[in-house]
């Protein structure tokens, strides 16, 4: 069965440099959700997408973006990363809102 | 505000051993679901199992077993004769409805489950 798809897999940055995350959610889901997991810790919510509009906003910071596109895909936009941005940056999709959430294998970044 | 206590950090057994890995949760919502999720060493997220809070019975599919019972707001998850296989950190987690957001995600803190051979 198709599952979430997240690009790169592994990303390192420098300090103020910008990055973007990419997630393609399983045929025929249209919400996404974006979580960040810090070493050890457990995952922390930081938006969601339903049929392109942003539906729930968590912990994000002012310095992320993110949307979703016509083909369901999501992007994270990163800028002026610091050092404490270095996480898993999982994205998750379910064919709805209270559905199960389906994760991808994350995107491990480390900002140096 | 939600809340998910995974009261136990790190649980230590031998292969065989039967492990029950406990979750209680915190919400004012009437309708909410309840999950487990895995994350292995390699570090993807497992779904296991999902639960609706209007359904409280049981449930067993192969090694796994789940306990919800809503009198005392317990979600707790027992492996069978735990292999060196199910070694990984276990996540309780909770969404809920209006009052909390239908799509949010609170997990626990996560328990280490280390299966010795």
């Amino acid at each position: 069965a198709a599952g979430v798809i997240q690009s790169p897999r592994h990303l390192i940055k420098e300090k103020r440099e910008t990055a973007t995350l990419k997630c393609y959610p399983i045929p025929r889901h249209d919400t996404v959700y974006w979580y960040q997991q810090g070493p050890g810790q457990d995952p922390q919510f930081l938006i969601s997408f339903y049929e392109k509009m942003q539906s729930d906003k968590g912990s994000i910071p002012d310095r992320f973006s993110a949307q979703q596109f016509s083909d369901y895909h999501s992007e994270l936009n990163m800028s002026s990363l610091e050092l404490g941005d270095s996480a898993l940056y999982f994205c998750a999709s379910s064919p709805e809102a209270t559905d199960t959430q389906y994760f991808g294998p994350g995107t491990r970044l480390t900002v140096l | 505000a939600q809340k998910v206590t995974q009261a136990q950090t790190e649980i230590s057994v031998v292969e065989k051993e039967d492990v029950t890995l406990d979750c209680v949760y915190e919400t004012r919502d009437t309708t909410y679901y309840l999950f487990w999720y895995k994350q292995p060493p390699s570090g993807e997220l497992v779904f296991l199992i999902r639960r609706n809070s209007f359904d409280e019975q049981n449930e067993i599919s192969g090694r796994y077993s789940w306990n919800f019972q809503k009198s005392t707001s317990s979600f707790n998850f027992t492996i069978t004769a735990s292999q060196v296989v199910d070694s990984a950190v276990y996540f309780c987690a909770l969404t809920g409805g209006s009052e909390s957001g239908y799509s949010t995600l609170t997990f626990g803190k996560g328990t280490m489950l280390l299966v010795s051979p």
